[in-house]
């Protein structure tokens, strides 16, 4: 696509459910990111693809926390027994390859609540 | 996480003014990056610098990479409404060509 596309919006979920968040890149964008940012902070860096595998998930917070991009394009952030310390913007990124020295191109981002 | 220490916080500024910001961090970086964000959208780079020292420029925005490689700035000149917006500078450190390390942000409201 023309740019990168995060689905849904907008998740309001209720404490103790499972979420899963999905971002699609520009198309023929090999490195894909996960972003999170907490209200009033700039975003904070949770994991790193380089095609289908997590070249650095070292900023997962715990292990309720995992991504998948199996077929090297749309990525899936999936968040299981969320809490409302998990409320946040969750942002995805893209870029041509590793090297990002021209920086990421952005989507719009999930705005995730947890009630 | 870690994120850079952005200066300052919020300004409210006329339009037509000048505005000033700045950004620091205790790690050297090799490249340092200029986003703003708009409410409900992601941020969007405006400058990228490279090298210490370099100043670059897009439009009314100019930008520097600190000589000590350890803060950069940010200019705007005769701010419009526009403006508006958060200012997040971004570091890329020499461990990796990949992440970034976000600044706390600078909120600009401009006052027509």
């Amino acid at each position: 696509g023309a740019g990168v596309s995060q689905t849904p919006s907008n998740k309001v979920t209720e404490k103790g459910k499972y979420v899963e968040l999905r971002c699609d890149p520009i198309s023929g964008h090999t490195a894909l990111y996960w972003y999170r940012q907490s209200l009033g902070q700039g975003p904070e860096f949770l994991i790193y693809f380089q095609g289908t595998g997590a070249a650095d998930d070292s900023g997962l917070p715990n292990d309720r926390f995992f991504a998948v991009r199996p077929e090297g394009s749309v990525s899936t952030l999936k968040i299981q027994r969320t809490e409302r310390g998990d409320s946040a913007v969750y942002l995805c990124a893209s870029s041509p390859g590793a090297l990002t020295n021209y920086g990421y191109t952005f989507g719009s981002g999930t705005r995730l609540t947890v009630v | 996480g870690q994120q850079l220490n952005q200066s300052p916080q919020s300004m409210f500024i006329q339009e037509g003014e000048d505005v000033s910001m700045n950004c620091t961090s205790s790690s050297i970086f090799n490249t340092w990056l200029w986003y703003k964000q708009d409410p409900g959208e992601g941020p969007v780079l405006l400058i990228a610098l490279y090298k210490a020292g370099e100043l670059t420029s897009n439009g009314r925005l100019t930008a520097q990479f600190g000589i000590t490689r350890k803060d950069s700035f940010l200019n705007i000149s005769a701010s419009i409404p526009s403006d508006v917006g958060i200012y997040f500078c971004a570091g890329q450190g020499a461990s990796g060509t990949y992440k970034y390390i976000f600044g706390t942000g600078t909120r600009l409201k401009v006052l027509a």
